[in-house]
């Protein structure tokens, strides 16, 4: 069974970095074809996609957050780091990790974490 | 970017009745197209990916269909706990796309 779990602060302030963890169980990020995902969705809003690293550290971000996001694994502890430069308010969101299915680029989102509420104010 | 268009928006239904939500693509993604299914407060769940393949433990009156630019998402029967926001996304090409959903009421 397949479990990811989103951690990080609740509240950040503008300009503040944001780093949050996504903790996993039931796959391996070392195996040949695995990955895992952030997304994010402001409060009444649709989801959007932010980055994806493979399991051979190949990484993809959205084009318009590349910038200020950084992706990166540590196998051995079974987590994925997303961190996020200059927070804004417009960035207040909940932020979710999910395992990818698919091959190459072709991918979809079979199991998701539960979420975690970033709210950006001073 | 590619663009998702859902339509409708809203869509108001009572139990039992057959439903049919629209995505549309702003360009050709072949099949490479998944609907998911939120409720209030919840993660998204998978539902339908390669825009006709039901996901393992959905119930088969969920089906999708369609390829190129036009998808179509269909609930042949609705349940109580079908009433949901429901995005389809795009995995033709990086970025990956949502559609901006389509809210389930209860009529």
């Amino acid at each position: 069974q397949i479990t990811l779990k989103e951690s990080g602060p609740a509240v950040v302030k503008p300009t503040q970095t944001l780093t949050l963890t996504c903790t996993f169980s039931g796959f391996s990020l070392s195996t040949s074809g695995v990955g895992v995902a952030w997304f994010r969705q402001p409060p009444g809003k649709a989801l959007e996609w932010l980055a994806l690293i493979y399991w051979d550290d190949v990484k993809r971000y959205s084009p318009s957050l590349q910038s200020r996001c950084t992706i990166s694994k540590d196998t051995s502890k079974n987590q994925v780091v997303l961190t996020m430069t200059n927070m804004d308010p417009v960035d207040t969101a909940t932020y979710y990790c999910a395992h990818k299915k698919g091959a190459g680029l072709y991918n979809w989102f079979d199991s998701w974490g539960q979420g975690t509420l970033v709210t950006v104010s001073s | 970017d590619i663009q998702m268009t859902q339509s409708p928006s809203t869509l108001s239904a009572c139990v039992g009745d057959r439903v049919t939500i629209t995505c549309r693509a702003s360009q050709s993604i072949s099949s490479w197209l998944a609907w998911y299914q939120q409720k209030p407060g919840k993660a998204p769940n998978l539902l339908i990916y390669k825009a006709s393949t039901l996901e393992s433990g959905v119930p088969p009156r969920f089906s999708g269909s369609g390829s190129g630019t036009e998808f179509t998402l269909t609930i042949s029967s609705l349940q109580p706990d079908d009433f949901a926001t429901y995005y389809c996304q795009q995995f033709n090409s990086y970025p990956y796309t949502f559609g901006q959903g389509t809210k389930l009421e209860i009529k």
